[in-house]
């Protein structure tokens, strides 16, 4: 089975531009979590999406946003982006079924973004 | 909210010796628990989790609610056991997302 896959790898924007960031989850998970991993923060949850709905949501500001198709293929977009924006940005993806607290969160390699 | 704490940044042991990863969280319900670890150039994933009380490549790590702690041990460390290691909790069982520590950095001498 292929694993969580992300686009692009590497990503280089000034301040105030936008960003959209892709995440194709492994065949058959329904579950997309995002995270920002930073070297101050470390990891820190920013939305999860469940058949196209928005399930649970961490604590970042409204310039982050998410979608999800049909297909469980994820998007997070990060408008106006500041220098304090770059990071690591995860994906994992799980099956996120009702009552699979068990689950288990498969994570892609990441995307790396860098704002000047 | 919930917390998760690992307050080693960096852990160095020589290979053979016993090694222990703290992991200390906050949360007043019943917790899931998870030892997610990155290996270099690799991608997080998922060792262990205290629901499925197994040992994986040799470490163990046991739930104390008294204490509010999910260690991870292992009886002689392996130069391929070298990573950062990161303590996850996810409140109750439901799909609730992860809170993860800052993680730990083990480096397992020759």
């Amino acid at each position: 089975k292929a694993g969580v896959t992300q686009t692009p790898r590497y990503l280089i924007k000034t301040r105030g531009q936008q960003v959209t960031l892709s995440c194709s989850p492994i065949s058959g998970h329904r579950s997309v979590s995002w995270y920002q991993q930073t070297p101050g923060q470390g990891l820190q949850f920013l939305f999860e999406y469940f058949s196209e709905t928005q399930r649970n949501k961490g604590n970042f500001p409204g310039r982050f946003s998410g979608r999800q198709f049909s297909n469980s293929r994820s998007e997070m977009n990060v408008s106006t982006l500041e220098l304090g924006d770059s990071a690591l940005y995860l994906c994992a993806s799980s099956l996120g079924g009702t009552g699979s607290g068990t689950d288990t969160q498969y994570f892609g390699p990441g995307t790396r973004l860098t704002v000047l | 909210a919930q917390r998760v704490t690992q307050p080693e940044k960096l852990l160095s042991v020589f290979k053979g010796a016993p090694v222990e990863l703290k992991c200390n969280y906050s949360y007043s319900g019943s917790p899931e628990l998870f030892w997610y670890v990155q290996y270099s150039r690799q991608r997080l994933q998922l060792l262990l989790r205290h629901i499925s009380r197994e040992s994986i490549k040799g470490f163990t790590a046991d739930l104390n609610k008294g204490e509010t702690s999910f260690h991870l041990k292992k009886p002689f460390a392996q130069e391929e056991d070298s990573a950062m290691y990161y303590c996850a909790l996810r409140r109750d069982s439901g799909n609730t997302p992860l809170v993860f520590g800052k993680g730990t950095r083990l480096s397992v001498i020759a």
